[in-house]
């Protein structure tokens, strides 16, 4: 199974909002509600932004969103902080009972 | 506070082998499927592989499937990761998780650095 599909970069001024897309297919976002974003800063571990399409665990700023619309999920970052400066990976259930990875988006803040 | 602290990683030649571990605190360790999930150096994250909570279920991403076996110990709250034949392309940062897609918890993670 290929990793599913993520821009390789994305960018935005401070309060602007910024929208990440993650593709695959009808066997892994599009067959199932099992999508998850992760932020990632130089050097540390991943932290969990959503999980099951739009669910935000506790901690996480309301500026962040998930959504789906077929084969394709986004993460909308709302109200751009400098501090969201980070890399952003999508993963999702897939079929034949693995999990894959999106490449990872490397959000600037400008 | 959960904690996820790997160890065991390091250098080691093709075609060795190493066996990472993951003590587990601060959760109730049988009530998660686990996971180890890694990055290669400037690379991304990459799924290796996922254990159910009681073991009964393991899961490998195909590049490593016959080479490397998941286990868990619940009653030590304990991940364990044994990695056999290794290639210069399984170097990489390997991260202990809590979850299988909805990845909660990570550890910081242990390098294995696969060369001659």
């Amino acid at each position: 199974q290929s990793a599913l599909a993520q821009p390789p970069s994305a960018s935005g001024s401070p309060g602007q909002s910024v929208t990440i897309s993650c593709t695959g297919t009808s066997s892994d976002v599009g067959g199932y509600n099992y999508v998850s974003w992760f932020q990632q800063y130089p050097g540390k571990a991943p932290k969990l932004m959503i999980y099951e399409v739009n669910k935000r665990p506790s901690g996480v700023p309301d500026r962040f969103s998930g959504s789906k619309s077929g084969n394709t999920a986004s993460l909308t970052v709302s109200g751009l902080q400098a501090e969201d400066e980070a890399d952003y990976y999508c993963n999702s259930h897939a079929g034949s009972n693995i999990v894959l990875f999106g490449g990872g988006t490397k959000l600037t803040v400008l | 506070e959960v904690q996820l602290v790997e160890a065991g990683g390091g250098l080691v030649q093709p075609g060795g082998s190493l066996r990472l571990s993951c003590a587990a605190s601060g959760l109730t360790f049988s009530d998660f499927w686990m996971s180890w999930v890694r990055q290669a150096p400037g690379k991304g994250l990459e799924w290796v592989a996922s254990i159910k909570k009681d073991g009964s279920e393991t899961q490998y991403v195909d590049s490593v499937k016959g080479r490397f076996t998941i286990s868990r110990d619940n009653a030590k709250n304990s991940l364990c990761l044994q990695m056999n034949s290794l290639r210069a392309e399984d170097t990489a940062v390997y991260y202990c998780v809590r979850g299988r897609v909805a990845m909660g918890y990570w550890g910081q993670g242990t390098l294995v650095t696969v060369s001659s």
